[in-house]
């Protein structure tokens, strides 16, 4: 059974910190980790990582993926309030042939 | 960019009766559409993989003759809940991904916030 475990499971920090939040998988067939980030409603895409070692950055949000250790992380520098959410990691395995979830990490900024 | 549409965004229906939830994808055929259950402060639970011109296959513990999903034409997938109970109450996610592209990435309906009262 494919599983997909993060951490922490929350996380509360000051405006301007810097966290990394850490996604691990066990699969079979792995094809690419994804990451989003859920506010009110549905998840929104922030990432997807197929390669080790390459990291994929947007703004303050960067992301890298190691396949020998089977993890990912995804660091937000310089944290804003807005960026208080849910963030999800979900692996697509070839075998499943969908998304596995893990249980998300609830980030809270404070100002 | 592949956008998936979810219809309606929040039902309030009486205990007893059926509701039907839309997801549409837009500008893409999606002959594989997923239906999920977030419960609140949980991640999303896998509850269907919608597939187009056949049978819904039901993760381990989904009542298929609770929640009967429909897969009709490449641009629609229906969730029903039948004879809906407070306990199913919940909030309900479509996804699909986009077949053109080499990539994995799933586009997410809105989302439906279902209340049984």
């Amino acid at each position: 059974e494919d599983k997909v475990v993060q951490s922490p499971l929350s996380l509360v920090v000051h405006e301007g910190d810097t966290v990394t939040l850490n996604c691990s998988y066990e699969v079979t067939n792995f094809r690419s980790l994804l990451w989003y980030k859920q506010e009110k409603k549905a998840p929104t895409f922030l990432f997807m990582l197929t390669s080790s070692g390459i990291e994929k950055k947007s703004g303050r949000l960067s992301s890298i993926l190691d396949k020998k250790e089977l993890f990912s992380i995804l660091n937000i520098t310089a944290t804003q309030t807005g960026d208080s959410a849910v963030y999800l990691c979900a692996v697509f395995s070839g075998s499943a042939r969908q998304l596995t979830f893990g249980s998300g990490t609830q980030l809270t900024v404070l100002p | 960019g592949a956008v998936v549409s979810q219809h309606p965004s929040w039902v309030i229906c009486k205990s007893g009766t059926s509701v039907k939830i839309e997801c549409r994808s837009l500008d893409f055929q999606a002959t594989t559409m997923f239906w999920y259950r977030q419960f609140p402060k949980q991640s999303l639970m896998l509850m269907a993989t919608s597939n187009e011109g056949s049978k819904a296959t039901y993760e381990q513990g989904v009542e298929k003759d609770k929640f009967l999903i429909n897969h009709a034409s490449l641009t629609l997938s229906t969730l029903t809940v039948t004879s809906a109970h407070p306990e199913d109450s919940s909030f309900y996610i479509c996804s699909a991904r986009d077949p053109r592209g080499a990539n994995t990435e799933a586009f997410f309906g809105q989302g439906t916030r279902l209340t049984v009262v």
